[in-house]
């Protein structure tokens, strides 16, 4: 079965950096792109960032742009989110999320079909 | 555009069907389809619509998607305790290059 596993929250101070981690399992996780979204507490839910099933594109929300990197080792089947000069307002669970397909009637839709858990990351000094 | 506009709130008794609306504008809910998601308490998000109408294997056909234009609706009939949850609808946004969400609606089983 689909399994994705977040790690690597905590509690960083502001400007400090932070690597969060997210293992997958149970599909062919090199023909999947894969998103980073989170949810502050309390709040909805935002997109972070995606990355391409080859890792050839990576695009971002521009909340984090210039400051996060998304990357993704195929080999090790790991997701990855890299999250420099933090700021209290990226206070989150950040989950992990595979993005699928589906096409009809020569149009296609990407959504969601597996989440992770989510881990919580906390800026605060 | 930074989030697509949901009602906070909503409510019903059981057995009753209830609708959830989300609006958006040309750059997302009018050139995309629309995806809706379940967030039970203190759990990820669960996809429960998909493609504007599509259910996923799993999810009860009480579940039903619909969009027109750009705005979007959510139904659930037959409500049940334990459809209480947070429901967000998202489109893809051309002009993001990722997926905007809705600001959530918390459903109440009263």
């Amino acid at each position: 079965q689909v399994q994705l596993v977040e790690s690597g929250g905590g509690v960083v101070q502001p400007g400090r950096s932070l690597r969060l981690s997210c293992a997958a399992s149970g599909f062919t996780f090199s023909s999947y792109g894969m998103h980073w979204v989170r949810q502050a507490p309390g709040k909805g839910l935002e997109w972070v960032a995606v990355i391409w099933y080859d890792g050839s594109n990576k695009y971002y929300a521009d909340s984090v742009k210039g400051r996060f990197t998304i990357s993704r080792d195929n080999s090790k089947n790991t997701l990855y989110l890299q999250m420099n000069s933090l700021r209290a307002e990226d206070t989150a669970v950040y989950y992990c999320a595979r993005e699928d397909l589906y096409c009809s009637g020569g149009s296609c839709s990407y959504y969601f079909d597996y989440w992770g858990q989510g881990t919580l990351v906390t800026v605060s000094s | 555009q930074s989030v697509l506009t949901q009602p906070p709130s909503a409510s019903g008794t059981p057995g009753q069907r209830v609708t959830i609306s989300c609006s958006g504008s040309s750059s997302n809910i009018g050139s995309n389809t629309v995806n809706w998601y379940q967030q039970l308490p203190g759990t990820a998000p669960k996809l429960l619509i998909y493609s504007n109408n599509q259910r996923p294997s799993g999810v009860p056909d009480r579940f039903s998607g619909s969009k027109s234009g750009t705005s979007a609706s959510l139904a659930i009939s037959g409500l049940q305790s334990e459809d209480e949850a947070d429901y967000y609808c998202a489109a893809w946004d051309d002009s993001l290059n990722g997926p905007l969400f809705g600001g959530g609606t918390k459903l109440t089983v009263l």
